[in-house]
């Protein structure tokens, strides 16, 4: 499986943005690049997903480098309840051998302070 | 619209036990998938499953543990006699796939094992 390498831990403070960074060099042409995050006691939540173009939806933006080695999670402004274990996940396609199979890293782990 | 249903939410179990974990997907959706979060570490992928099929299982461990998700009713994560060391939170998550479509898992709120 492709891997990603994110830093451990990030601080932020309230209404500032928030770029996380994932580098991912061995990512293969049917990679997609997915982001979900784990808040504290609970189940993985999904933020936002691409393969080339850069992606925006109400939660977050991905921006993706032009070769695609690493990518960026953008949240415009950090709030109190964003603070949680970001992942960022290559996900093969459907039918891939390794489609259902999500590899959760370590994550980088957000804080937020007020 | 429910979300996926995990239950129970937290099980006790002694060792030599069984464990049986529950996932309700969301509805319409026919791909479930089950986590495992051992204490302070990242989510394992265990098994991927569709209806009445088990597509990929290689995360599961080759003994006592085994899953299913029947045509008609939850899919289940068995795991027989339980030891201490399966203390976890496990993670159901379905998703709505076709051939075209990337799209995302929805996960419950896990399912928390104690074994004493």
């Amino acid at each position: 499986d492709a891997k990603t390498t994110q830093p451990n831990s990030m601080e932020s403070n309230e209404e500032e943005p928030v770029h996380l960074p994932c580098n991912h060099s061995t990512i293969s042409g049917t990679d997609y690049i997915h982001w979900y995050r784990q808040l504290p006691s609970q189940g993985p939540e999904y933020v936002i997903h691409g393969l080339t173009s850069n992606v925006n939806n109400r939660m977050a933006s991905l921006a993706i480098a032009e070769d695609r080695k690493s990518s960026t999670l953008i949240l415009h402004r950090a709030t109190l309840r964003d603070a949680a274990v970001y992942y960022c996940i290559l996900r093969d396609v459907p039918g891939g051998t390794s489609y259902g199979k999500l590899t959760f890293g370590q994550g980088t782990i957000l804080t937020v302070h007020p | 619209n429910a979300g996926v249903m995990q239950n129970p939410r937290h099980l006790v179990r002694r060792r030599g036990q069984e464990a049986r974990l529950r996932c309700s997907p969301m509805k319409g959706h026919s791909h479930v998938y089950w986590y495992r979060q051992l204490p302070e570490e990242g989510l394992k992928f265990m098994v991927y499953l569709q209806k009445e099929n088990i597509i990929d299982e290689s995360g599961m461990p080759k003994e006592r543990f085994s899953a299913e998700f029947p045509k008609e009713g939850p899919s289940i994560l068995r795991i027989q006699q339980v030891v201490r060391g399966d203390s976890a939170a496990y993670f159901c998550a379905s998703s709505l796939t076709s051939p075209t479509n990337t799209g995302e898992l929805f996960f419950g709120e896990g399912s928390r094992l104690t074994v004493l």
